[in-house]
């Protein structure tokens, strides 16, 4: 079955700490892809990164990086320098299969609630 | 244009009330979800259209009635709600419904139930 496990329900740091959200996902499938999103309090989902199970190479983007090991079926966020701004609730989810026209859904991690404080 | 609008914002609304939510997008993307969230938790999938053409329905109560005019809009009529339904209501669209097509959300609307 399908799951996807955010152990760290509320993080707390002060500004300038580097912070490391978790997301470990459970599959069958060979193919599979990885997603995080923000949700700020105004409420509207952003988009932040896609990885597919073929690509296990790290991403970095700004103060932003991601850590995917298949190996231990993880796929981590890193938040480095924190801001304020960075405040939100950060959901890892998971959808599988590659054919087009699927209809698979997404399953989502109970999601990480950070607070970055001044 | 990289954005998914929704109105309104706010409604508050009896349960005898009819009301309508809209979502609208111009990406060009042809598939189209509602999800339902309440607060703490991830966002619920309800409806997911592709092609103007409804292809999940997580057994949603009727009460609950989507629609898809073309492919730029979504629509959520809802009638005779209970306050159990007071939630963040989500539209959001990706380029086809294929799972490596990240969906881009737009900001909700807060329903309110009395």
């Amino acid at each position: 079955a399908q799951k996807v496990t955010q152990a760290q329900t509320e993080i707390s740091v002060v500004e300038k700490e580097d912070v490391t959200l978790d997301c470990v996902y459970e599959t069958r499938d060979t193919t599979y892809y990885l997603f995080w999103y923000k949700q700020p309090p105004s409420g509207e989902l952003v988009f932040l990164i896609r990885r597919n199970s073929f690509d296990e190479q790290n991403e970095i983007s700004g103060r932003y990086s991601w850590n995917f090991q298949k190996s231990t079926s993880s796929f981590n966020f890193t938040i480095t320098a924190s801001q304020v701004v960075d405040s939100a609730v950060y959901f890892c989810a998971l959808s599988e299969g590659f054919d087009a026209g699927n209809n698979r859904k997404l399953i989502w991690g109970l999601g990480t609630s950070l607070a970055v404080n001044p | 244009d990289t954005e998914v609008t929704q109105t309104p914002k706010h409604l508050v609304m009896g349960m005898t009330n009819k009301k309508s939510l809209k979502c609208e997008q111009h990406m060009g993307h042809r598939a189209m979800y509602w999800y339902k969230q309440k607060a703490k938790k991830p966002p619920e999938l309800m409806f997911v259209y592709s092609y103007e053409k409804l292809s999940i329905n997580e057994s949603v109560p009727s009460r609950f009635s989507p629609e898809c005019p073309n492919s730029s809009l979504l629509n959520l009529h809802l009638h005779a709600l209970q306050p159990e339904d007071s939630a963040l209501y989500l539209c959001a669209s990706s380029q086809q419904t294929a799972p490596y097509n990240e969906q881009f959300f737009g900001p909700g609307t807060r329903l309110t139930v009395l």
